[in-house]
């Protein structure tokens, strides 16, 4: 089993649609919950960075941690073309530590 | 602000040969980081450097390796390569210290014939 396990998709959605990203890990050290856009031919982008179990909310995105389920979720509302990418769900032990584990990632294509 | 560069973007070797990569992190930044990135693994981690040592490696063999110099610019060398260290090679700079939030440079794509 895969320390991290994210649905690679692909995932095709039209604009205005809400969509929901997700991620599962098994190793219950993971304290640091990142997501990570990346568009092609770049390198990724931090979108979200989470501590813990919780929620938080930067304009349409929302980041979810579940550390009871060892589930991680991100929702886009409101979803642009612009939104377009593949996004990357990241964890770590630690923080200050540079040393995460990503999952495959998960290609989502917005629809005009 | 100059963000993270890497060079060169794509290169071509053949088995056997190595190759060199290098990063410019952002200013002010101690540490780097080198992830590979493939279709069928993803993102793996690579090694991390801070103030020119080794501070954190992954599970690659030996035939990785990098360095840091004194400005924080790093580079990491595949010696003896074979055809499946095929990737884009990226390269990611932090303060290294406190919260783990990593800024990529876009990649060095590396293909083995």
């Amino acid at each position: 089993q895969k320390e991290v396990e994210q649905d690679p998709g692909p995932l095709s959605v039209p604009e205005g649609a809400i969509v929901s990203l997700n991620c599962t890990y098994s190793n219950s050290a993971f304290q640091y919950f990142m997501w990570y856009r990346q568009y092609s031919r770049k390198g990724p982008e931090l979108l979200m960075y989470t501590y813990s179990s919780g929620n938080k909310e930067d304009g349409r995105f929302t980041a979810q941690v579940d550390k009871s389920s060892k589930y991680i979720s991100l929702f886009i509302r409101d979803s642009q073309p612009s939104d377009s990418a593949t996004y990357l769900c990241a964890m770590s032990e630690r923080g200050g530590s540079e040393k995460l584990v990503f999952g495959k990632g998960t290609k989502l294509t917005v629809n005009p | 602000k100059a963000g993270v560069t890497q060079t060169p973007r794509y290169l071509i070797k053949t088995r056997g040969q190595q190759v060199t990569l290098s990063c410019s992190p952002i200013s002010g930044h101690r540490s780097v980081s080198w992830y590979q990135q493939t279709p069928g693994q993803g993102l793996q981690f690579l090694f991390e450097y801070f103030s020119e040592t080794q501070r954190n490696k992954g599970n690659f063999p030996g035939r990785f390796s990098g360095r840091q110099f004194s400005n924080s610019r790093s580079e990491m060398n595949v010696s003896t390569l074979e055809l499946g260290d095929s990737a884009l090679y990226l390269c990611a700079s932090s303060s290294g210290s406190g919260a783990n939030v990593l800024t990529f440079g876009a990649g060095s794509r590396l293909t083995v014939l």
